[in-house]
This record gives structure tokens, C-alpha cells and sequence, in this order.
């Protein structure tokens, strides 16, 4: 079936520098893709939605000079947390939905991202 | 709605029994929902959905139940197992809108 793989699982960044996290459909296309991000024992919050060839669309309160997403194939999106703070430490999950499978959305296996 | 920063609920079961979990959407608008379980460091499983025009759908041990009336949805889960153990989310999808996901709530199994 359809997969969405994030890279990398986990990662440990100094504070005030930058990661990216890559978001990739493997077996399918997706045109749009959506990151979230979910803080322990709390839901997930969409951050913002990924448009291959576009910019991005931002949630209220979510900061774009801060994430920056880019979606430059319609099988790759990457969220890239610029200046990281430790209240950026967070789980980041992306999904991305299936045109061929009746539009089935599909998760990623998420990132950890800590920031010390 | 959106979800907010609450603890989530946790729901203690015995093994063998039967569990229900509950959800309240607000959106009624939204047309299709979706039931995923999350384990603890992954990202959210699809377990199963049901769409607007629909009250009930059955899966394997699993079943949705959808009140339009009160905008409530239920998962109920079938001789429930350790392995059954996780967060568990319902989400909303409103035509052509975006995912919205519920509070969670944790499931216990104990043996």
C-alpha cells in the first residue's frame, strides 16, 4: 500500500540552528501534503499545508519565516525549522493523501525533534 | 474544533472486554471521519472511517458509530487486546477542507 516515509526519525539540534525534516510519498504522487506537529499527550495540531509548486498555506499562530516548507516535487516535501528554540522541541508529522486510493490519507511515522 | 492543549483522557480496560471511545466534532459541515491510533513515538495508523451518509460501519473488531444529531462519533473496539494499547483520534474532514483532529483519548489494556 501507499507509504509516507519522514526523515529523519529523530533529531537532536543546538539551539539557534536550523533542520529539515523531508516528507516523501513513495508509491504515489501527492500534490498536497500537511505538517503537524503534536506536543506529548496533546493532539495534532495542522501547521501548515504543502502545495507542490506553491507556496505553502500557514494555520493562524503558525509562523512561516519560522517553518519553512518547500514542495518542489510531488513526491517530496521538507519542513525546515529555521533558528530552532528548545520550545520548538516537538514531534513533526506529515501526511499526504492518495488521489488513486479515493483520496486515503496517509501519515507518516513522524519526527522527533529536540533542541538543547 | 481545533484541539487545545488538554491532557488527554485515558480509558482503562480489562482484556477481553469491549471498549468505547468517544468523540464530539463540531464542524457539520464535516462529511467524512476517520478513526487512527497512535502508538507511542509513531504517527497516527487509519483504523476505520465512515462518511456522512452513513450511521454505522463495521470493521474487523472494530466498529463506528456517527450521530449527526449530536455531532458524536464513537469507536467501538471488540474483545479488546494489550496490543490495542495507544492514543486514539478521531478526525474530521469537512468538504473540501483540512483534517482536523480530535482531543485523543488513551487506552489501557490491562491483562
Amino acid at each position: 500500500g501507499a507509504v509516507v516515509s519522514q526523515h529523519p526519525s529523530w533529531v537532536i539540534c543546538k539551539s539557534g540552528t536550523s533542520v529539515k525534516i523531508e516528507c516523501r510519498s513513495l508509491d504515489f504522487q501527492a500534490t498536497t501534503m500537511f505538517w503537524y506537529r503534536q506536543f506529548p499527550k496533546q493532539s495534532l495540531m495542522l501547521m501548515a499545508t504543502s502545495n507542490e509548486g506553491s507556496k505553502a498555506t500557514y494555520e493562524q499562530g503558525v509562523e512561516k519565516d519560522k517553518f519553512l516548507i518547500n514542495h518542489a516535487s510531488l513526491t517530496l516535501s521538507t519542513l525546515t525549522v529555521t533558528s530552532a528554540h528548545p520550545e520548538d522541541s516537538s514531534f513533526y508529522i506529515c501526511s499526504a493523501s492518495s488521489q488513486t486510493s479515493g483520496n486515503t490519507i496517509y501519515f507518516g511515522e513522524g519526527s522527533w525533534l529536540t533542541v538543547v | 474544533g481545533e484541539s487545545v492543549g488538554l491532557h488527554l483522557p485515558t480509558l482503562s480496560v480489562q482484556e477481553g472486554d469491549n471498549s468505547i471511545i468517544n468523540c464530539a466534532y463540531s464542524n457539520s459541515a464535516s462529511d467524512y471521519f476517520i478513526w487512527y491510533k497512535q502508538e507511542s513515538g509513531k504517527g497516527p495508523q487509519f483504523i476505520i472511517d465512515i462518511r456522512s451518509n452513513m450511521d454505522k460501519r463495521q470493521g474487523q473488531r472494530v466498529t463506528v458509530l456517527l450521530n449527526k444529531t449530536v455531532k458524536h462519533l464513537s469507536l467501538q473496539i471488540a474483545a479488546t487486546q494489550p496490543g490495542d494499547s495507544a492514543v486514539y483520534f478521531c478526525a474530521e474532514l469537512p468538504r473540501g477542507g483540512k483534517l482536523i483532529f480530535g482531543q485523543g483519548t488513551e487506552l489501557s489494556v490491562k491483562p
